[in-house]
């Protein structure tokens, strides 16, 4: 069965830190790949998406995401993390179907 | 662009009682809407996926007959929590993807608490 695995399940940065968390997923055909945040309270906001092409995705509020096939990985990064980004991270990957897989998610605390 | 709305964004009910959820596509036409439940601090779980004007499908172990689902329009799905249960209390989040587009758009979310 298809499955999508976050390795970090909490994760602690101070400001200005660098932030790279782990998306692995398990299917062996062409996938789409979607990064989603949760901030507290609020629905999920679509960080980046990869459909194909370029395999580094640049997305929104300076996150970056990149596809490496051969190591099945869709990991997410950002150079200097704000306060303002203590959130819940989600990869999601969908393969055909229009249906998404949901990792676990992993919730970002930045301390300022 | 791409808004997806839920109403109620909570509701409180007696056990026993039916609770109706709307989600609506408020800027573009919904070919598919989807329904998840969220339990705390864990991921969202695919619950059904709807087809405007076609017969929802629902995800292995989910009670087609507990959680009713329509979507009648190309910008509305309604999902029915019928004879609610404590159990059944969660967070119930839709989203909604247009045309041949792959992203989904999701919604702000439903939290239900069934005493």
């Amino acid at each position: 069965a298809q499955s999508v695995s976050q390795h970090n399940h909490h994760v602690i940065l101070s400001e200005a830190a660098s932030l790279e968390l782990g998306c692995n997923y398990s299917y062996g055909g062409t996938v789409n790949l979607f990064w989603y945040v949760q901030y507290p309270g609020q629905h999920l906001q679509l960080l980046l998406k990869y459909f194909s092409g370029d395999p580094l995705v640049k997305g929104i509020k300076g996150f970056e995401a990149e596809f490496i096939k051969s190591k099945f990985s869709f990991n997410l990064r950002k150079p200097s993390v704000q306060w303002s980004d203590t959130a819940e991270y989600f990869c999601a990957v969908s393969a055909g179907t229009y249906k998404y897989i949901f990792g676990t998610g992993t919730r970002l605390k930045v301390l300022a | 662009g791409a808004v997806v709305s839920q109403h109620p964004s909570w509701v409180i009910c007696k056990s026993g009682t039916s609770v109706k959820i709307e989600c609506r596509s408020l800027d573009f036409q919904a070919t598919t809407m989807f329904w998840y439940r969220q339990f705390p601090k864990q991921s969202l779980m695919l619950m059904a996926t709807s087809n405007e004007g076609s017969k929802a499908t629902y995800e292995q172990g989910v009670e087609k007959d507990k959680f009713l689902i329509n979507h009648a329009s190309l910008t509305l799905s309604t999902l029915t929590v019928t004879s609610a249960h404590p159990e059944d209390s969660s967070f119930y989040i839709c989203s909604a993807r247009g045309g041949s587009q792959e992203t989904q758009y999701f919604g702000p979310g439903t939290r239900l608490l069934v005493l």
